[in-house]
């Protein structure tokens, strides 16, 4: 069955870096797009950046813009964020996701990973 | 930046239609979808493309669209269906996805 699976969060100081990985598995990941989407404690979805599926387009949110960097490994199914100047505001848990698509209407999501920036 | 807006909360008895509208400006332009979360887990998609229904989510969810509104409409509610409902869509230009505000749909 479909896995997406996020690892790397973890407390971390603001100023600081930190890098999220996604494994997938269960799908083809080499052909589709993929996202990052996270949610603060008690608030709502906010779409973080995306990727195409092989790599040569990625679109940021304005609030992670030039401070995060996303990127993928298809030969190992992966998936990752690298977060670069972190600040307490980027408190939240991280989710990977294949997001539904008019082309593609499946819909795929990790359980998340949670990044706390704090001092 | 673009938004999406939707109602803080909508009150319902069970047995009772829900509906939850989502208004942005491109809405005209690109599907809308929808999605469930419970506490402490992920989003579960219940609408994409404005209407369609995935396969597992009841009849009593549907999706409607009129301009720059779209709306999930939760027919004969039931207490299971107590949660967020966020809806998403992309900006004008296919480049970026956002979410709604979200609605707490509470089960009277």
């Amino acid at each position: 069955q479909v896995q997406l699976v996020e690892s790397g969060g973890g407390v971390v100081q603001p100023g600081r870096s930190l890098r999220l990985s996604c494994a997938a598995s269960g799908f083809t990941f080499s052909s589709y797009g993929m996202h990052w989407v996270r949610q603060a404690p008690g608030k709502g979805l906010e779409w973080v950046a995306v990727m195409s599926y092989d790599g040569s387009n990625k679109y940021y949110a304005d609030y992670v813009k030039g401070r995060f960097t996303i990127s993928r490994d298809n030969s190992k199914n992966t998936l990752s964020l690298q977060m670069n100047s972190l600040r307490a505001e980027d408190t939240a848990l991280y989710y990977c996701a294949k997001l539904s698509s008019g082309s593609y209407p499946e819909d795929y999501w990790g359980q998340g990973t949670l990044v706390t920036v704090s001092s | 930046s673009y938004e999406l807006t939707q109602p803080p909360s909508v009150s319902v008895s069970p047995g009772q239609t829900a509906r939850i509208t989502c208004s942005g400006d491109a809405l005209p332009k690109q599907y809308a979808y929808w999605y469930q979360q419970k506490p402490g887990q992920a989003p579960v998609l219940v609408i994409y493309k404005d209407s369609e229904r995935p396969s597992g989510i009841p009849e009593r969810f549907s999706g409607s669209s009129s301009g720059t509104t779209v709306t999930l409409t939760i027919s004969g509610v039931q207490a299971e269906d107590e949660a967020d409902y966020y809806c998403q869509s992309a900006d004008s230009s296919d480049t970026y996805r956002v979410f709604g505000t979200g609605t707490r749909v509470t089960v009277l």
